[in-house]
């Protein structure tokens, strides 16, 4: 099962940059980092993921620690659609490739 | 850009009844999932399916649930016998590879059982 710890909720102000930390203490070789998102009353919705590089794309960056025991999503200028849940979930690679997902962060963004 | 696609959007049956739920897939994908999420909980594992057989299924993927890929695009989850705690958004997904690609995930299909 999800194998990651998250804050419960968090604040940013729009247009602000957003840091969103992820603690995967037990995490294995073969597992990637995916970081998802859930707008209300829609389905999650892909962001980023990594192995061990820190990783960028249109949506945002992904920090991954040299020991990969955490990574930090970041949003570099939140807006008002950001607001989402935001769930980081180990993938393993050796053993199904089931995304299970935990709890995640709830982000607001206040204009 | 490809998109992942449910029907019904919304499915209203009555306890007891068998309720088919129904996925496209994105066409190159090879693995392929069904989650759901009860209203105000977290998203909840209940089966992948890769080649042609079910990969991994968690504790509530019981004997009332059975998924399909009949004729090639199509997967579908079954639940032979409702009950109320049915009641739940169902999300199908599929990914290209396993865990170094991403998922897509569909808009749901939100099953009331009533």
């Amino acid at each position: 099962d999800a194998k990651t710890t998250q804050p419960n909720s968090m604040e940013s102000n729009e247009e602000e940059p957003v840091h969103l930390p992820c603690n995967h203490s037990t995490i294995s070789g073969t597992d990637y980092i995916h970081w998802y998102r859930q707008l209300p009353s829609q389905g999650p919705e892909y962001v980023i993921h990594g192995l061990t590089s820190n990783v960028n794309n249109r949506m945002a960056s992904l920090a991954i620690a040299e020991d990969r025991k955490s990574s930090t999503l970041i949003l570099h200028r939140a807006t008002l659609r950001d607001a989402a849940v935001y769930y980081c979930i180990l993938v393993p690679t050796n053993t199904g490739n089931q995304f299970y997902f935990g709890t995640g962060t709830s982000l607001t963004v206040i204009p | 850009e490809p998109e992942v696609t449910q029907t019904p959007s919304h499915q209203v049956t009555q306890m007891g009844q068998e309720v088919i739920l129904r996925c496209v897939p994105i066409s190159n994908h090879l693995y392929f999932y069904w989650y759901r999420q009860i209203l105000g909980q977290k998203v909840e594992f209940l089966v992948s399916f890769y080649n042609n057989e079910i990969s991994e299924k968690s504790e509530i993927f019981d004997d009332q649930f059975s998924v399909e890929r009949p004729d090639g695009s199509n997967f579908t989850l079954k639940i032979r016998s409702t009950k109320l705690e049915d009641s739940a958004m169902y999300f199908c997904a599929s990914s290209l590879w396993g865990g170094n690609t991403e998922a897509f995930f569909g808009q749901g299909t939100r099953l009331t059982v009533v």
